[in-house]
């Protein structure tokens, strides 16, 4: 089974700066995807940005991208130029690609992103 | 325009008393599950379903059903809900092959127990 880890609850920082959000994972697959999801509070779950894991080179989406370190297990999130609509809960989030998708996803536990004015 | 829809979006009721939950996505998805959200716990699978009239339990099944009779619809049923069913629960689907690893959230239906 496939663990994901967010070791930070909550965040806080000023808009316009950069924050990176923190992921470790543990599984035994090598054929798998992550994921960002964000939770704003409408409660709607909006992916930011996947990775699979056979590409080296790490994702980028505007001013989002992951730091993905296979080896490690590690995928963080950096947001750069901070907004305020950024402020909602972040999930990261483990697919399996070994069962066609069926097994679902994994998530961690969250971290609050709060984005200061 | 391509959806994931849940109804109802906001329930409130009673112990013991049945209740669906309906879900139905409109992109011909192959695959659809339940996740129901707690705080500190992120979302944590219920059920899932591979295609019609196949369903497969996921982290968390105790307490609840599914039927999956067409492609496009999967309700999650509370047989006898129980206080610790309150929850925010979210229906997902997702397409078979290459493209598989987007999942499509519904809205969310946020379900309390008295």
């Amino acid at each position: 089974a496939q663990t994901v880890t967010q070791s930070q609850p909550e965040m806080s920082v000023q808009e316009a700066e950069t924050v990176t959000l923190s992921c470790t994972y543990d599984t035994s697959e090598s054929n798998y995807y992550l994921f960002w999801y964000k939770q704003p509070p409408s409660r709607q779950m909006i992916l930011v940005i996947r990775q699979e894991a056979y590409k080296q080179q790490n994702a980028t989406e505007n001013r989002f991208s992951v730091n993905f370190q296979k080896a490690a297990k590690s995928f963080s999130l950096k947001i750069s130029d901070s907004q305020l609509g950024d402020t909602a809960m972040y999930f990261c989030a483990f697919m399996s690609n070994s069962g066609g998708g069926a097994d679902g996803l994994t998530f961690g536990k969250g971290t609050h992103l709060i984005i200061q004015p | 325009e391509a959806q994931v829809t849940q109804n109802p979006r906001y329930l409130i009721t009673v112990t013991g008393k049945k209740l669906t939950v309906t879900c139905s996505q409109n992109m011909n998805h192959e695959y659809m599950s339940w996740y129901r959200q707690d705080p500190g716990l992120g979302l944590r699978q219920i059920y899932y379903s591979m295609n019609v009239e196949v369903t497969d339990k996921g982290d968390v099944p105790e307490g609840y059903k599914v039927s999956r009779k067409e492609k496009r619809n999967f309700p999650l049923i509370l047989e006898s809900p129980s206080p610790n069913q309150t929850s925010l629960y979210f229906c997902a689907s997702n397409p078979q092959g290459t493209t598989l690893s987007t999942q499509y959230f519904g809205p969310g239906t946020r379900l309390l127990v008295l």
